[in-house]
């Protein structure tokens, strides 16, 4: 049973490209949350999706940046026109259902570096 | 506005002795609460969790406790061991906001031979 699996693992980006970063969930969970984390910070929460939907995106910053998890195939986290402050490493977790005594499952992060 | 705080960037700890790790809290309506383990260039691993109707919960070296009064609470890894050396992040999570997951900034624990 393969963990969450992001790829890539580094992308590097001009100013004012896209990033694309994809995130295939551990099977049969069917919650994707994104996570950034910034250099010396903690993980901030980003966006949660189920298949289809987005539940919350209250981290998402209102521009440049979006998310999907369509019925087939991995999520991905979108972000265009990258600037030098999206450079961090962003995770992505899964987890079949979030609650007491559910853990998420983190993949290895993807690190965008922007140039 | 942090609402989970791991004050401590980074604790070094002899091999062998107990490493005490420290979360402080400011939102009341957390109910539930995790400790993450994370290796460089990888993603954090769930280490141990406890719901806010216990005071501790232990699973082999690790156990935490949770003080509801001082909204604080403390991992202790006993006896610690060099693979044990990793950033810790405390998270903290609430039922009415579908279990989202808030973070700590973590803390770097080193353990010396």
């Amino acid at each position: 049973n393969a963990g969450v699996m992001q790829n890539p693992r580094h992308l590097v980006r001009r100013r004012g490209q896209e990033a694309r970063l994809r995130c295939s969930p551990m099977k049969g969970h069917s919650h994707v949350y994104w996570y950034r984390q910034l250099p010396e910070e903690g993980l901030k929460f980003m966006v949660y999706l189920q298949k289809e939907n987005i539940i919350d995106e209250s981290g998402m910053p209102k521009e440049r940046f979006s998310a999907e998890f369509p019925k087939e195939g991995p999520s991905i986290l979108r972000i265009q026109q990258v600037v030098r402050g999206d450079s961090a490493a962003y995770f992505c977790a899964s987890s079949p259902q979030l609650g007491e005594n559910t853990e998420a499952f983190f993949g290895q992060g993807t690190r965008l570096t922007v140039v | 506005d942090q609402q989970v705080k791991q004050n401590s960037p980074s604790l070094s700890v002899q091999e062998g002795r107990i490493s005490i790790l420290n979360c402080d809290y400011t939102n009341s309506m957390f109910d539930y609460f995790l400790w993450y383990k994370k290796y460089p260039a990888e993603g954090p691993t769930f280490l141990i969790s406890i719901s806010s109707i216990k005071d501790k919960n232990e699973d082999g070296r690790f156990t935490v406790f949770l003080n509801k009064s001082a909204k604080h609470l403390s991992l202790h890894i006993v006896p610690s061991q060099p693979g044990d050396s990793a950033v810790y992040f405390c998270a903290a999570s609430r039922m009415d906001s579908n279990y989202q997951l808030i973070w700590g900034a973590g803390t770097k624990l080193i353990i010396k031979p």
